[in-house]
């Protein structure tokens, strides 16, 4: 099914240890966003990239770092992992702003 | 302070009930989202409006740009319908405002 894919879907990372989540779509949009959400919170922007090469910040970027490796791939790092990214991190792709945007399925990930 | 604020935070409503979810917020925006997230965490696209009113299926969304103010109508409801349902804005080129969700419940 097309669509917007996400790994791992769970993970448990010790405080200072790194990981990449995976992003991929295959509708070719040229959009894709990573957010995260908190409870009580909406969701916020972490980064988003615009197009292929290109990638910027959002509301909460700090702690994190993104590839934009080809137009299908967008991936989200944690260098040093901290309690406080403990959230569920969505993907979310888009072709432009006159349409809608379509999401993973979320990576929970726990920092203990 | 919270651009996109929804009414009400929780709501329980018997199967068949008309259902009104509501969204202000305080910024200009280009368009609306509504968004569906069911227990598990998925989230799906509803509806995307920037003017007037759409419909699909059971659901109806409507905004009413002047008073920076959006609804999303369930008719007949039904248990299936049960969910967080999340309203966002978009302010301006790659960003989305969201409201932390409205949660529904449909009790057969």
């Amino acid at each position: 099914n097309a669509g917007v894919t996400q790994t791992p879907k769970f993970q448990v990372l010790k405080t200072g240890q790194s990981m990449t989540l995976q992003c991929a779509q295959d509708m070719n949009h040229n959009s894709m966003y990573w957010y995260r959400q908190d409870p009580g919170m909406g969701l916020r922007l972490i980064y988003y990239s615009a197009s292929e090469g290109t990638t910027d910040k959002g509301e909460v970027p700090n702690g994190y770092n993104v590839s934009r490796l080809n137009k299908r791939e967008f991936s989200l790092r944690l260098e040093s992992a901290a309690p406080s990214q403990t959230s569920v991190y969505f993907c979310a792709s888009s072709e432009d702003r006159a349409y809608g945007y379509t999401f993973g399925s979320g990576t929970r990930l726990t920092v203990v | 302070k919270n651009e996109v604020e929804q009414s009400p935070q929780n709501l329980t409503a018997q199967e068949g009930e008309f259902i009104t979810i509501n969204c202000s917020y305080s910024v200009g925006i280009s368009a609306l989202h509504w968004l569906q997230q069911h227990p598990g965490g998925g989230i799906v696209s509803l509806f995307m409006l920037s003017s007037g009113k759409k419909k699909h299926g059971r659901l109806i969304a409507t905004i009413n740009i002047q008073e920076k103010h959006s609804s999303l109508h369930i008719t007949a409801s039904h248990p299936r319908d049960s969910a967080v349902y999340i309203c966002a804005v978009r302010p301006g080129a790659n960003n989305l405002f969201f409201g932390t969700g409205t949660r529904l419940t449909v009790i057969p």
